[in-house]
């Protein structure tokens, strides 16, 4: 099973920073299998990423991927109001099961 | 629009069963395999199951192995997953959510608004 860990837990930033959020494998991901989701409090998560890299569909592009092997990224660029929530990371690359990262919090500083 | 809905859920005895559902609409259900994820109170998101898009394949985290099933019905856009003997642990809100692929597991793209499951003792 692979293990995903998302640094950091928490980070504080203001509107219009950007936002550098970090996924790590416990071993490579296959294919760059690798999703992320936003969830905002009391929500449903929502697809954000696909691919490692590939934005879903209605998704601004002040989001975007990247990252291979064991190593993803998820880069907000510019910090809107509503872009502060809750991001997972998730690998469908070597399944089953799918695994998910523990998240981390985007909150206003 | 393309939207799921679960429902079913509610408060169960430790040891007891449940069954979820999940009505999809907006899109050709049978088209695409679907998984059940949960989220504990205050805590992330867990994979639970999976079924792919005519049914012949399932998987399971370990979690529920043995105790939970999933199925679906593509005449009715209803999948479902058949809690038995379930624990305290498995507490949490649980949603479906559609994969987009056919007969193997990965990405979710649509998501549904979750039901609550209370295991009590």
């Amino acid at each position: 099973e692979i293990v995903l860990t998302q640094l950091p837990g928490t980070l504080s930033l203001s509107p219009g920073e950007r936002a550098t959020l970090s996924c790590r494998a416990s071993q490579s991901v296959r294919s760059s299998y690798l999703a992320w989701y936003q969830q905002k409090h009391g929500q449903a998560p929502r697809l954000l990423v696909y691919g490692a890299s590939s934005r879903a569909t209605d998704i601004p592009d002040r989001f975007s991927g990247s990252g291979s092997g064991t190593d993803f990224t998820l880069t907000i660029s510019r910090l809107e109001p509503e872009d502060f929530a809750v991001y997972y990371c998730q690998q469908y690359g070597n399944t089953p099961p799918l695994t998910f990262g523990q998240g981390t919090k985007v909150e206003i500083k | 629009q393309v939207q799921l809905v679960e429902s079913g859920g509610g408060v169960v005895q430790s040891g007891k069963s449940l069954r979820l559902s999940c009505a999809a609409s907006g899109f050709t259900f049978g088209r695409f395999a679907l998984h059940w994820v949960r989220q504990a109170p205050g805590k992330g998101l867990e994979w639970v199951a999976f079924i792919s898009s005519d049914g012949n394949t399932e998987y399971f985290a370990d979690s529920v192995k043995g105790r939970f099933t999933v199925s679906r019905d593509n005449s009715k856009n209803t999948m479902y997953l058949q809690m038995t003997s379930v624990r305290a642990e498995d507490t949490a809100f649980y949603y479906c959510a559609r994969d987009r692929g056919h007969d193997a597991p990965h990405f979710m793209d649509v998501w549904g608004t979750g039901t609550p499951v209370t295991v009590s003792s």
